[in-house]
């Protein structure tokens, strides 16, 4: 069975620094296209960043770009976001999700871990 | 960056109803065209990929259709546990931006 299993969340102060985590298990986790998705309280859906099956290649969106990091160390089957000089608009759920490879589509999502930065 | 506009925003309807949400890309992304679902407090399911391929385990009243840039989620005959808010998303380029949701709440 698939599973995605986020942590890492928590209370930070503006300008603090989080480190999330995704242990992944059930799948080849080192074949995979890996992206975290949050979502503010009561807001949609908005894509972060995404990495790529051997960790070469990374994109992010504009919002967290020179912020955020991600990475992923698939001997241990785990995916990270690093997210530094953190905002108040950067308090969200965090989800982490992996993309078909049949597809583009994200087809298993974690259950995500909230990030609340205030002071 | 490609902005995803879905409508409407929300809507009510009754179980057993026929419900039809539409998606608007701002330049044509082929057919790279994604729905999820997202229930209360959850994690979002894909539902249809690339436009109207039913993802395994979805039940068949739901479906997708659309290329370019105007794409349909269609719920045939709406079920109780079909209440909850859905994205369509656009994977043709990065950044994979979703609409903006929506409801669809009982009448």
């Amino acid at each position: 069975e698939v599973q995605l299993v986020e942590s890492g969340g928590g209370l930070v102060q503006p300008g603090g620094s989080l480190r999330l985590s995704c242990a992944a298990s059930g799948f080849t986790f080192s074949s995979y296209w890996m992206h975290w998705v949050r979502q503010a309280p009561g807001k949609g859906l908005v894509w972060v960043s995404r990495i790529n099956s051997d960790g070469s290649s990374t994109n992010y969106a504009d919002s967290v770009k020179g912020r955020f990091t991600i990475s992923r160390d698939n001997a241990n089957n785990t995916l990270y976001l690093q997210m530094n000089s953190l905002r108040a608009e950067d308090t969200a759920v965090y989800y982490c999700a992996r993309e078909s490879r049949s597809g583009r589509h994200f087809d298993y999502w974690g259950q995500g871990t909230l990030v609340t930065v205030s002071s | 960056d490609i902005q995803m506009t879905q409508s409407p925003s929300s809507l009510s309807a009754s179980v057993g109803d026929r419900v039809t949400i539409t998606c608007r890309a701002s330049q044509s992304i082929s057919s790279y065209l994604n729905w999820y679902q997202q229930k209360q407090g959850k994690a979002p399911k894909i539902l249809i990929y690339a436009a109207s391929s039913l993802q395994s385990g979805v039940p068949a009243r739901f479906s997708g259709s659309g290329s370019g840039t105007d794409f349909t989620l269609t719920i045939s005959s709406l079920q109780p546990e079909d209440f909850a808010t859905y994205y369509c998303q656009q994977s043709y380029s990065t950044p994979r931006t979703f609409g903006q949701g929506t409801k669809v709440e009982i009448k």
